[in-house]
């Protein structure tokens, strides 16, 4: 069945960086777009980024850019998300997941959230 | 970019119940809604999406509605394992935006 594993999370100090990695199975992967979404602590779902299945479409929210960079790996069936300068408002549990489309019945194409990963936490502190 | 305003932002309800959630876009997303829900400590699960299609495996007694800039979520009867926080999510155009969430707790 499709699984998504992420890892990477941990504490680091402001500034800092990090990589977080997400592994996928079940699917084929390289035909699909991924995305990041984080959660805060007690907080809600934050959108964090997207990449098409190749590689040629990415996008960020404007809260990470400049600061993270989306990238996967289709030989590995890998997500990667590069965490540069860090700062105590990125501590979350970060998720991946696929993002996924389908036709409906109207003729019309949607795109959602379909399989997440368990999360892996990011803690940003001195 | 777009705004996703939900409400309530908690609710009380009672099993078997009819609960339902507003969502509102700050501009036309047309029917390009997914809905989302959450227990503490797990990952969300798609319940709809393109605003009133069920994903496979999701319960019946769930449904959306609307499109432009409104939508609703309802639980009809509502289960004990339906007690869990609830969120809309617009995929219309990136930056991919969720509303704030809405809990559904036990009256």
């Amino acid at each position: 069945q499709v699984q998504l594993v992420e890892s990477g999370g941990g504490l680091v100090k402001p500034g800092g960086s990090l990589r977080l990695s997400c592994a996928t199975s079940g699917f084929t992967f390289s035909d699909n777009y991924m995305t990041w979404i984080r959660q805060a602590p007690g907080k809600g779902l934050e959108w964090v980024s997207y990449i098409s299945g190749g590689g040629a479409t990415i996008y960020y929210a404007d809260s990470v850019k400049g600061r993270f960079t989306i990238s996967r790996d289709n030989a590995k069936n890998s997500l990667y998300l590069q965490m540069n300068s860090l700062r105590v408002e990125d501590t979350a549990v970060y998720y991946c997941a696929t993002y996924r489309g389908s036709y409906a019945t109207s003729g019309y194409y949607y795109y959602y959230m379909d399989v997440w990963g368990k999360g892996t936490t990011v803690t940003v502190s001195s | 970019d777009i705004q996703m305003t939900q409400s309530p932002s908690s609710l009380s309800a009672s099993v078997g119940d009819r609960v339902t959630i507003t969502c509102r876009a700050s501009q036309s997303i047309s029917s390009s809604l997914n809905w989302y829900q959450q227990k503490p400590g797990k990952a969300p699960k798609l319940l709809i999406y393109g605003a009133s299609i069920l994903q496979s495996g999701a319960p019946s007694r769930f449904s959306g509605s609307g499109s432009g800039t409104d939508f609703t979520l309802t639980i009809s009867n509502l289960q004990p394992e339906d007690f869990s926080t609830y969120y809309c999510q617009q995929s219309h155009n990136p930056p991919l935006t969720f509303g704030g969430g809405t809990r559904v707790e036990v009256k």
